[in-house]
């Protein structure tokens, strides 16, 4: 079956450049979400999508902003790096007509700032 | 805020030991939980869903149940295996957003 794809699988950026890392829900998904999850942490929400609207917000810097596509596949853009921005980031994607909503992770995109 | 407890840290336990990993969330309307498994540095693999309505949910070795009204979730592992060793996340949708709990990191030594 047909899994989220994330690119790129790894990404290594100075501080102060620009990043983007995509997400390809898997098919007939309707909602995109992002999560940013630091060296020993757990996941931290930071966005998500619906339909190509942003349906919720949680703690994303206003650094880096994202949207989904007409294709249903997502971008988060994020500028002006920063150390602290070194994380996994996680895309899921989901179908909210499906009565158990689950959520589907990509393999993430491990981001390195240097 | 949603906030998700996991109990213990870390655990190590011998081969072929059942073991409980325990979860509890403060706000009890809550949509679904999800218990995930992570490898170091790896993705997220989705263990079991448990739907807000339902009590507890089945796979192979693993069980997990809710009880929502009391704010808790437990995932049993029965006969556990070196295999089972990584770090299982708990995780609650409360709308649509996951919130995590930091997890139990889970050794089990031949």
């Amino acid at each position: 079956a047909a899994g989220v794809i994330q690119s790129p699988r790894h990404l290594i950026k100075e501080k102060r450049e620009t990043a983007t890392l995509k997400c390809y829900p898997i098919p007939r998904h309707d909602t995109v979400y992002w999560y940013q999850q630091g060296p020993g942490q757990d996941p931290q929400f930071l966005i998500s999508f619906y339909e190509k609207m942003q349906s919720d917000k949680g703690s994303i810097p206003d650094r880096f902003s994202a949207q989904q596509f007409s294709d249903y596949h997502s971008e988060l853009n994020m500028s002006s790096l920063e150390l602290g921005d070194s994380a996994l980031y996680f895309c899921a994607s989901s179908f909210r007509g499906d009565r158990e909503d689950e959520q589907y992770f990509g393999p993430g995109t491990r981001l390195t700032v240097t | 805020k949603q906030e998700v407890t996991q109990i213990p840290a870390a655990l190590s336990v011998p081969e072929g030991e059942n073991l409980v990993l325990n979860c509890s969330f403060t706000d009890s309307a809550i949509y679904n939980l999800q218990w995930f498994r992570q490898d170091p540095g790896k993705g997220l693999t989705s263990l079991l869903l448990i739907q807000s309505s339902q009590r507890e949910q089945t796979s192979g070795r693993l069980n997990a149940s809710l009880d929502k009204s009391s704010g808790r979730s437990t995932l049993y592992i029965a006969a556990s295996q070196p295999g089972d060793s990584a770090t299982y996340l708990c995780a609650v949708s409360s709308g649509y957003a996951l919130n995590f709990g930091k997890g139990t990191s889970l050794l089990v030594t031949p």
